[in-house]
């Protein structure tokens, strides 16, 4: 596609289940982000990946996230165990190199926690 | 730790007339430093950036921005605002010689009056 994409755009869950979020970015770009955007709020960082490796994950709220980018292109964003205090907009962005390049973001998904 | 302030949460501005949205870092040297537009339905759209030389930076959509070392500020502008612009401005900052995760600001809603 010719944007990051982003799936499903809205998840409902129920506390404590499991939930996984899809991060399709954009071809050839390396450098790969998540952030999640509270109600009122600007993006908060969560981790960075350059290819399949978590170049940084010092955004990451407690243990019960975790992300992958097993074959450097896709990635997952997972959440354990979900709190009505996870519920926000996750969003994706995709760049070439990194974020001081531009980055393109994807349209997020909604994650509603009851 | 970087951080980003932008003083106003709303800003209402008649069509046509020009615009100014405040931001003011907190980064120990001379940062990397962006303005995002968030469009309701959309995801974030890379407006302009400064990352060194001339301190008035063009973007898209006919913004620009000033870079004032003096002062930590980033201003937005723009000479005659158009209905379109009606949306969500995000201020972030981005860390020197590397490629993490940008710090943002709240934002800044701006409303467009006919």
């Amino acid at each position: 596609g010719a944007g990051v994409s982003q799936t499903p755009s809205n998840k409902v869950t129920e506390k404590g289940k499991y939930v996984e979020l899809r991060c399709d970015p954009i071809s050839g770009h390396t450098a790969l982000y998540w952030y999640r955007q509270s109600l009122g709020q600007g993006p908060e960082f969560l981790i960075y990946f350059q290819g399949t490796g978590a170049a940084d994950d010092s955004g990451l709220p407690n243990d019960r996230f975790f992300a992958v980018r097993p074959e450097g292109s896709v990635s997952t964003l997972k959440i354990q165990r979900t709190e009505r205090g996870d519920s926000a907009v996750y969003l994706c962005a995709s760049s070439p190199q990194g974020m001081n390049t531009e980055a393109f973001f994807g349209q997020g998904t909604r994650l509603t926690v009851v | 730790a970087q951080s980003v302030t932008q003083p106003d949460i709303h800003i209402t501005v008649s069509e046509g007339a020009s615009l100014e949205l405040r931001c003011n870092y907190s980064y120990g040297a001379t940062p990397y430093l962006f303005w995002y537009v968030q469009s309701p339905g959309q995801g974030l759209q890379l407006l302009l950036k400064y990352f060194s030389g001339d301190t008035l930076v063009q973007g898209i959509k006919g913004f620009e921005a000033e870079f004032k070392r003096s002062q930590s500020s980033f201003n937005l502008r723009k000479p005659s605002v158009h209905w379109s612009d009606a949306a969500e401005y995000f201020c972030a900052v981005g860390a020197r010689g590397g490629a993490d995760g940008l710090t943002f600001g709240k934002g800044t809603h701006l409303i467009i009056q006919p």
